[in-house]
């Protein structure tokens, strides 16, 4: 596609809860980050995927956060057992290679009520 | 470790008026640093990078290594600046940006 594209925008579960949420990078950029943004702070790095595999998952909260990236281009960002504090925007940026400028989505807003 | 700091989260300025936001950095090596902007209801998209010293909406950049600062500046606003603006930075042979916590730019008529 011509951007990067989140889905799904809004996303309101329960506590404990699992979800998923998807990202679908720009054609053949082989990087992809995610990144979590809660109300009033800048954007913080979760992941880093080149190609299939995670290069850094340093960001990544806790053990109930996984995401996989399995053929190269969609990932998908797992949080198992969700709490409140995960409460936030989860975005999704792809770039053609590490060092250069990355093209983020529009997000996908978590809740968890 | 690295930190960016935004000193101002709400910054208003008159249609006409110059603009500064400020952004000062912590790190010991050689950052590039970037200018990102969030218009409402719009994903975060960059504004401009020190590397390139381009001037992107007549916005620019200095870096000023002594200071630390990487402030952004355009000399008359226009009501489409109105926007929050981070400012962010990835350390030499890395990939992670570390932003900071935004300023909301509003630009009054």
């Amino acid at each position: 596609g011509a951007g990067v594209s989140q889905t799904p925008s809004n996303k309101v579960t329960e506590k404990g809860k699992y979800v998923e949420l998807r990202c679908d990078p720009i054609s053949g950029h082989t990087a992809l980050y995610w990144y979590r943004q809660s109300l009033g702070q800048g954007p913080e790095f979760l992941i880093y995927f080149q190609g299939t595999g995670a290069a850094d998952d340093s960001g990544l909260p806790n053990d109930r956060f996984f995401a996989v990236r399995p053929e190269g281009s969609v990932s998908t960002l797992k949080i198992q057992r969700t709490e409140r504090g995960d409460s936030a925007v989860y975005l999704c940026a792809s770039s053609p290679g590490p060092n250069y400028g990355y093209t983020f989505g529009s997000g996908t807003r978590l809740t968890v009520v | 470790a690295q930190r960016v700091t935004q000193p101002e989260k709400l910054l208003s300025v008159f249609k006409g008026a110059p603009v500064e936001l400020k952004c000062n950095y912590s790190y010991s090596g050689s950052p590039e640093l970037f200018w990102y902007v969030q218009y409402s209801r719009q994903r975060l998209q960059l504004l401009l990078r020190h590397i390139s010293r381009e001037s992107i909406k007549g916005f620019t950049a200095d870096l000023n290594k002594g200071e630390t600062s990487f402030h952004l500046k355009k000399p008359f606003a226009q009501e489409e600046d109105s926007a929050m603006y981070y400012c962010a930075l990835v350390w030499a042979g890395s990939y992670q940006l570390t932003f900071g916590k935004g300023t909301k730019l509003s630009v009054i008529p």
